[in-house]
């Protein structure tokens, strides 16, 4: 079975400052993806970034970048100059054959950026 | 607009009154998903559509939840003699075919509420 952790309930940081958000993911399948979305507290479920588990290099889009310690089995996200729009939940989300190719979705991080 | 919507957006029912919420995919995606969502969760999944392929309902909570997808195209989620426990969010996403590198694209939700 494949599981997503997320432990941390709430971050804060200050706007324009760097943050990570935690996810460790758990599966036997060699080959998976991994996934962050942003949801807003409109509800509406964002796609951030995604890295697959042969990709060698860190993903990156634009402020998202994802942190990718295969052997450590984690995939956390990096916010770099945070603006106050990036208060949300944020959730780690992973895919693999063993799962059906359902997407198994974290418990998420609630980020809240201070002026 | 091209994206995933929903109807209704919001739904307030009496326990044990029988509830429908629709979800239109994006136009040619073949894979459908419903989604969870209780109040400061993370997604549980439900049920997928991929095609004319039987559904994978393993997700399901129990027999009164029931989905069709008719045509390939919109899918109707029904949820018989509602019970309190069921006040959630139900998220719609679709995506192309399925695949394990594929972001899904969610609705905006609706959000039920069982007096």
């Amino acid at each position: 079975a494949q599981k997503i952790t997320q432990t941390q309930p709430g971050m804060f940081v200050q706007e324009k400052e760097a943050v990570t958000l935690d996810c460790t993911y758990d599966t036997s399948d060699q080959s998976y993806g991994l996934f962050w979305y942003k949801q807003p507290s409109s509800g509406e479920m964002i796609f951030l970034i995604y890295q697959g588990s042969y990709d060698e290099q860190n993903a990156t889009e634009g402020r998202y970048s994802l942190n990718f310690q295969k052997a450590r089995k984690s995939a956390n996200l990096v916010i770099s100059a945070s603006q106050l729009g990036d208060s949300a939940m944020y959730f780690c989300a992973m895919r693999s054959p063993g799962g059906s190719y359902i997407p198994t979705f974290g418990r998420g991080t609630s980020l809240i950026v201070h002026p | 607009g091209a994206g995933v919507s929903q109807s209704p957006s919001n739904k307030v029912t009496e326990k044990g009154k029988d509830v429908e919420l629709r979800c239109d995919p994006i136009s040619g995606h073949t894979a459908l998903y419903w989604y969870r969502q209780s109040l400061g969760q993370g997604l549980e999944f439900l049920i997928y559509f991929q095609g004319n392929s039987a559904p994978d309902k393993s997700g399901l909570p129990s027999d009164r939840f029931s989905a069709e997808r008719t045509g390939g195209s919109v899918s109707t989620l029904t949820i018989q003699r509602t019970q309190q426990e069921d006040s959630a969010v139900y998220l719609c996403a679709s995506s192309s075919f399925g695949g394990m590198e594929e972001t899904q694209y969610f609705g905006p939700g609706t959000r039920l509420l069982v007096l």
